[in-house]
């Protein structure tokens, strides 16, 4: 089934600095890859949507500057995070919308998430 | 506009027993509705979906959950349930291509 890739599983880094976070579909396209955030004891909470070939949509209230998205080929998204701050620390996970024979068969289009730590 | 709504923050359940998880929506189009499991510091599994058919769905653990359209409501229930059980589950409403919309989710507590 299709498989979503995301790395790394987890991180810790400085205040200030950056942090990026890969995801990779395996084993088909992915055209269009989502981000959420995911805070303790909460739900997921979508950030934006990354289009390849394209800039990606932001949801209200996510600063664009700060999470930058980039979607280089067809099986690549990335996420970085800009100057975190310890307010960024919360679980990322990235997901690919199903596609084709992959939307009755898949069981598997999220990814294994990032949990992102900035001391 | 899509929304979920899971009315239980937190069920305590003990072993053995069984459990309803509760999950209702709100869609002006057609939906796809599905359960994820999150155990801590996991990302998420699909534990069972919902996209046309049978509106009863099974999982290969145990669980089933029902749509009603009528009521708008995709509840998950389970007639025994495990201390492997323990964790926090989600529901989600999509339109097909669209990104999922989640509920906050429920933590199942199951006590030996």
């Amino acid at each position: 089934g299709a498989v979503v890739s995301q790395h790394p599983s987890w991180v810790i880094c400085k205040s200030g600095t950056s942090v990026k976070i890969e995801c990779r579909s395996l084993d088909f396209q992915a055209t269009t890859m989502f981000w959420y955030r995911q805070f303790p004891k909460q739900s997921l909470m979508l950030m934006a949507t990354s289009n390849e070939g394209s800039k990606a949509t932001y949801e209200q209230g996510v600063e664009k500057d700060k999470f930058l998205i980039n979607h280089a080929s067809l099986t690549l998204s990335t996420l970085t995070v800009t100057s975190a701050h310890p307010e960024d620390s919360s679980f990322y996970i990235c997901s690919a919308p199903p596609v084709g024979e992959y939307w009755v068969n898949t069981e598997a289009f999220f990814g294994q998430g990032t949990r992102l730590t900035v001391v | 506009a899509q929304s979920v709504t899971q009315l239980d923050s937190q069920v305590p359940v003990f072993e053995e027993a069984p459990v309803e998880l509760r999950c209702n929506y709100s869609s002006s189009v057609s939906v796809y509705l599905f359960w994820y499991v999150q155990y801590p510091n996991q990302g998420l599994q699909l534990l069972l979906k919902y996209l046309s058919g049978s509106t009863l769905v099974e999982s290969i653990n145990g669980f089933e959950a029902e749509f009603n359209k009528s009521q708008t409501s995709f509840h998950l229930r389970k007639p025994s349930v495990h201390i492997s059980d323990t964790a926090e589950y989600f529901c989600a409403v999509s339109s097909g291509n669209t990104p999922l919309v989640f509920g906050k989710g429920t933590r199942l507590s199951v006590i030996a």
